[in-house]
């Protein structure tokens, strides 16, 4: 059974700084999703990631395959990045239907 | 906009009582998912389907039931509420059953209290 742990589980920043999360996961995966969702809200998808890096605007996602670990980083943060940041995986033997395995989160505060 | 749509938002239900989550998709993804997100746990996943007409058990089913009558619809219904089921429920569709191709799609969540 694949498990998914991140760090850290809070996080306080002031604005500006460069924010790292990590996520690790114990078994082979197809794929590892990074999440953002805003407090009383929905979950909105970011990055799905197999292999290497991604970029969108101020946030990167990379994946190093070999060690099993994924970190999202957020250039120049900014108080509208407050949120939890949540990783997923799936399963490389997913076929009738996917099973994502979550983390727990990071809760993201960032300071004016 | 395309998405998931989840209805109710919020509900207070009396122990005992039953009620249906209705997940509407627009995107015509064949897989949908029901998750409950609970303080200190990461999502876990009650229900799923991989097409119309089917359904299958997740990690944590028991206490409910669900039905997938048409593709764009995902109904999570509580037969009889307790209170372990106080949650917040996410619905989720996918077109692909990893989220290998266009990732996954949530709804905003529908906050339940029974009391």
């Amino acid at each position: 059974k694949n498990e998914v742990e991140q760090s850290p589980q809070n996080l306080t920043a002031q604005e500006g700084e460069f924010i790292t999360i990590n996520c690790s996961y114990s078994v082979g995966i197809s794929a590892l999703h990074w999440l953002q969702q805003h407090p009383g809200g929905g979950i909105v998808s970011l990055f799905m990631l197999s292999s290497g890096k991604k970029k969108h605007g101020r946030l990167i996602a990379t994946i190093n395959i070999q060690e099993k670990h994924s970190s999202l980083h957020i250039t120049a943060s900014h108080p509208r990045d407050s949120a939890v940041y949540i990783c997923a995986s799936t399963g490389v033997r997913e076929t009738s239907g996917s099973r994502l395995t979550f983390g727990e989160g990071t809760q993201l505060t960032v300071n004016p | 906009n395309a998405g998931v749509t989840q209805t109710p938002k919020f509900r207070v239900l009396k122990t005992g009582q039953s009620m249906t989550l209705l997940c509407a998709q627009d995107m015509n993804h064949e897989y949908m998912y029901w998750y409950r997100q609970d303080p200190g746990m990461g999502l876990r996943l009650i229900h799923y389907s991989v097409g119309e007409g089917t359904t299958a058990k997740g990690e944590v089913p028991d206490g409910y039931n669900v039905s997938r009558l048409k593709k764009q619809n995902f109904l999570l219904g509580l037969e009889s509420a307790a209170p372990s089921q106080t949650s917040v429920y996410f619905c989720a569709s996918s077109y692909s059953p990893t989220g290998a191709k266009y990732g996954y799609t949530f709804g905003s969540g529908t906050r339940l209290t029974v009391v």
